[in-house]
């Protein structure tokens, strides 16, 4: 069955850097775009980045713009989130995801990243 | 950016009954890509209409999805006991990516 098992997250400070991965299995990775969306605790969903199944597009939302990069390496099946110049608002659980299709859209169980001094 | 707004914001209805959620977006969702999650407390969301109207695999069709441009609908027919949640609407054709703020459905 499909799996994405996300993991790296965990306590911060302003202004560190941090990596999360998402490992896929039990689907063809390298052909799926991938997303990021987060979930601050207590509030709804937001789209972070996404891209494209060979990597040659990405985009951001504003809010992480310039600060977060998304990456694959499709030889490991496996998503990345490069996080740099955290902030207190970047408190949340980070989910990977693929797209909404026919057969559904995969997400991960999160994991959760906390920014506090 | 688009900006998606669902309403209402809370909902209090009771099993049997038939549940309309609605979402509207700033400026026109490019090719309907428009589609609704469910979320339970403590998991991750879940798919249910994708491409504004169709449902993905293994949903109930108790669930359908209406809509086009900017004016979008999740009903649920007849409500179980399982369907109360959080159901947000996500626009996947242009960036920003940007979901609603989310429906509670709750038990009257």
């Amino acid at each position: 069955q499909v799996q994405l098992v996300e993991s790296g997250g965990g306590v911060v400070q302003p202004g560190r850097s941090l990596r999360l991965s998402c490992a896929a299995s039990g689907i063809t990775f390298s052909t799926y775009a991938l997303h990021w969306v987060r979930q601050a605790p207590g509030k709804g969903l937001e789209w972070v980045a996404v891209i494209s199944f060979d990597g040659s597009i990405t985009y951001y939302a504003d809010s992480v713009k310039g600060r977060f990069t998304i990456s694959r390496d499709d030889s490991r099946s496996t998503l990345f989130l490069q996080m740099n110049s955290l902030r207190v608002e970047d408190t949340a659980v980070y989910y990977c995801a693929s797209p909404p299709m026919a057969r559904g859209s995969y997400w991960g169980q999160g994991t959760l990243v906390t920014v506090s001094s | 950016e688009i900006v998606l707004t669902q309403s209402p914001g809370t909902l209090s209805l009771s099993p049997g009954e038939r549940a309309t959620l609605s979402c509207r977006a700033s400026q026109s969702v490019s090719s309907n890509f428009l589609a609704w999650y469910q979320q339970k407390p403590g998991q991750a969301p879940g798919l249910l209409i994708y491409g504004a109207s169709s449902r993905a695999t293994g949903i109930p069709d108790r669930f359908s999805g209406s809509g086009s441009g900017t004016a979008f609908t999740l009903t649920i027919s007849r409500l179980d006991p399982e369907d109360f949640a959080v159901y947000y609407c996500q626009q996947y054709g242009t960036s920003p990516y940007s979901f609603g703020q989310g429906t509670k459905l709750e038990l009257k």
